[in-house]
């Protein structure tokens, strides 16, 4: 079946310095993917909304320029956190949807960030 | 008030137990609603996806929808150590295809079924 895959699964970062988080669709093509957050024992929060070949859709109270996305092709999307800080520590989710049909939304496994 | 509510629990039932987990909504603009299992350290897996009011049956799991009171369930019949995880609601508008991906999740409730 479908699947997202999410690289790395965990990562540990020094406060000030800058994480990049890929999103792969490893067997369908996805315009549209999407960046979650969710805090340990919190749920999931949407932070944008990233489209291939144009800008981000931010949600309201995130951070553009901190949270900077990157859609370059129909199967990658790159979230990077910049000038990390200890309280961006959390776990990062993407989905993409899947135009052939069947489930409508697929996650990938999640990037634990950990910023010291 | 939050747009999504659900009792996180956490909740503990028996092997073959019948469990019965809810939400609650306020935005009448949600259509769609799906239930998530999520693991530790794990992405959400889905489980169930409806969009009309009713019943929806898949294997051990029965999802409810009653937009009238703006509640939905998932019922797990005969529910086994391998269900304990974490359930995640979640919901979205109807607004094209791309809504799919703007989910409103509830908490989660965690699940332990023991042996």
């Amino acid at each position: 079946g479908a699947v997202v895959s999410q690289h790395p699964s965990w990562v540990i970062c020094k406060s000030g310095t800058s994480v990049k988080i890929e999103c792969r669709s490893l067997d369908f093509q996805a315009t549209t993917m999407f960046w979650y957050r969710q805090f340990p024992k919190q749920s999931l929060m949407l932070m944008a909304t990233s489209n291939e070949g144009s800008k981000a859709t931010y949600e309201q109270g995130v951070e553009k320029d901190k949270f900077l996305i990157n859609h370059a092709s129909l199967t990658l999307s790159t979230l990077t956190v910049t000038s990390a800080h200890p309280e961006d520590s959390s776990f990062y989710i993407c989905s993409a949807i899947n135009p052939g049909g069947g489930s409508p939304l697929h996650f990938g496994n999640g990037t634990r960030l950990t910023v010291t | 008030q939050k747009e999504v509510e659900q009792d996180p629990g956490p909740l503990s039932v028996p092997e073959g137990a019948i469990v019965s987990l809810n939400c609650t909504y306020s935005n009448s603009a949600f259509q769609y609603f799906m239930w998530y299992r999520q693991y530790s350290r794990k992405g959400p897996e889905l489980l169930m996806y409806t969009y009309s009011s009713g019943n929806k049956e898949d294997g051990r799991f029965t999802a409810q929808v009653d937009k009238s009171s703006k509640y939905i369930s998932l019922f797990i019949r005969d529910s086994q150590p391998s269900d304990s995880a974490t359930y995640l609601c979640a919901m979205s508008a109807l607004a094209g295809g791309t809504s799919y991906g703007k989910l409103t999740f509830g908490q989660g409730t965690i699940l332990t079924v023991h042996p």
